[in-house]
């Protein structure tokens, strides 16, 4: 069982679209991060919420942390071919001790057509 | 600043044989981990050290041993490899700040036990 649930597993969409990836979990957490993977790389971070109901901008993305800290939301207007990569939600859970040891979600495969 | 290395970038191994994944840091960080990534169930943690001189198991530790030679420096050893260790290898290393410890990841080592 997945701690982190992200949703959806894949999605492929126009060049222009918008779209909101989502990660959920019954868990808390006291920060999540968002990371993007291109193919035979590693994830790089884009991001890192830690207030409750946070909101971020990287430009065209959006970050949103829930208001009771168990699940994040990444928004992006109008998505272009470079958005294209594998995102990752990781939450480090209060219930771990450890801000260090991160949960990962099991990623959601992006897809930006031309 | 070459960030995060690992080598090899490509190993294939039969089962039995043992190995040793390098992985070496020069941003200064205390801690490094070791995840493994498999389709669909996103990066789970090996091992990972919180300083030098300390070593701590993951969510998935057997079958792995770790070797924090120095503050740069973090190996994993397959001691006798089997074919569910095929998986691609991320070494990490973080900072903290504040309360967050932000990932920086290697390119990885791709590991095929046949």
């Amino acid at each position: 069982t997945q701690l982190l649930e992200q949703s959806p597993q894949f999605l492929s969409i126009q060049e222009g679209e918008n779209l909101t990836v989502y990660c959920n979990s019954s868990s808390v957490f006291s920060s999540l991060q968002w990371y993007r993977q291109e193919p035979g790389e590693g994830p790089v971070l884009l991001v890192t919420v830690v207030t409750g109901g946070e909101v971020k901008k990287l430009k065209r993305l959006t970050f949103q942390f829930g208001d009771a800290r168990k699940d994040s939301s990444l928004h992006i207007t109008a998505a272009q071919p470079g958005d294209t990569g594998l995102y990752l939600c990781a939450g480090a859970r209060v219930s771990s001790g450890s801000a260090r040891q991160l949960t990962f979600g099991s990623g959601t495969q992006l897809t930006v057509l031309p | 600043n070459a960030g995060v290395t690992q080598t090899p970038k490509f190993q294939v191994l039969k089962t039995g044989q043992s190995m040793t994944l390098q992985c070496a840091q020069d941003m200064n960080h205390n801690s490094m981990y070791w995840y493994r990534q498999d389709p669909g169930m996103g990066l789970r943690l090996i091992y990972y050290s919180a300083s030098e001189g300390t070593t701590d198991k993951g969510e998935v530790p057997n079958g792995y041993n770790v070797s924090r030679l120095n503050k740069r420096e973090f190996s994993l050893r397959l001691e006798s490899a089997a074919p569910s260790q095929t998986s691609v290898y991320f070494c990490a290393s973080s900072e903290r700040t504040g309360s967050i410890y932000e990932q920086y990841f290697g390119p990885g080592t791709r590991l095929t036990v046949t």
